[in-house]
């Protein structure tokens, strides 16, 4: 089983709807988890970080469940502009090798 | 704002051929990776350090070698560059534990 794994996509979403993706991790001891975007042939930038407590930012919303071993992002409203891979992170304590996703690839319809 | 810089953007080698891809942060930070992203896939570990004078191998090492000799600068070497090098490489830097920073990437070929 991969350390993090993502639903590779695409997923082809109308503007104005809502989207949600999972990701699942393998190593119950990981502490840290957050999620990138990555446009296409640019680098990764920070979207947000996920809290235990869930937290959202926005149109986006960001949730952990330890139990099931998994952060979901859903993105409300969606906008032309969200169009990008989605990256999975996830950082294990103590052992600082930030694990990323293959990504999940999300692409708006006008 | 400077954050992590790479150089060089872009880069064609030949099969054979070394160089070294400049990573530079001045956020202070301890940590600093190196990763690749071949087409299609995600990002796959390198080397990774946590403080100068340390570095230690992450996912696929092999063909390659760091060095940090301070905090800031964290050169990526490519000895003996082979076609399956080919790939974009991906600088990053962050405080432990915590958000990472990336660099916009160096783009290499190997002919």
């Amino acid at each position: 089983r991969k350390e993090v794994e993502q639903d590779p996509g695409p997923f082809n979403v109308p503007e104005g709807a809502t989207v949600a993706f999972n990701c699942t991790y393998s190593n119950s001891a990981s502490q840290s988890f957050f999620w990138y975007r990555q446009d296409c042939r640019k680098e990764p930038k920070l979207l947000m970080s996920v809290y235990s407590s869930g937290n959202e930012d926005g149109r986006f919303t960001a949730q952990l469940n330890r139990a099931s071993q998994y952060i979901s992002l859903l993105i409300r409203d969606s906008k032309l502009s969200d169009s990008a891979t989605y990256l999975c992170v996830v950082n294990n304590f103590g052992n600082e090798k930030l694990t990323f996703g293959t990504g999940t690839r999300l692409t708006i319809i006008p | 704002n400077a954050g992590v810089t790479q150089t060089p953007k872009f880069r064609i080698l030949k099969i054979g051929q070394s160089m070294t891809l400049q990573c530079t942060q001045d956020m202070n930070h301890n940590y600093m990776y190196w990763y690749r992203q071949d087409p299609g896939m995600g990002l796959k570990l390198i080397y990774y350090s946590v403080g100068a004078g340390i570095t230690d191998k992450g996912e696929v090492p092999n063909g390659y070698n760091v060095s940090r000799s301070t905090t800031e600068d964290f050169p990526l070497r490519l000895e003996l560059a082979a076609p399956s090098q080919t790939s974009v490489y991906f600088c990053a830097s962050s405080p432990p534990g915590n958000t990472i920073y990336f660099g916009e990437g160096s783009w290499l070929t190997v002919v």
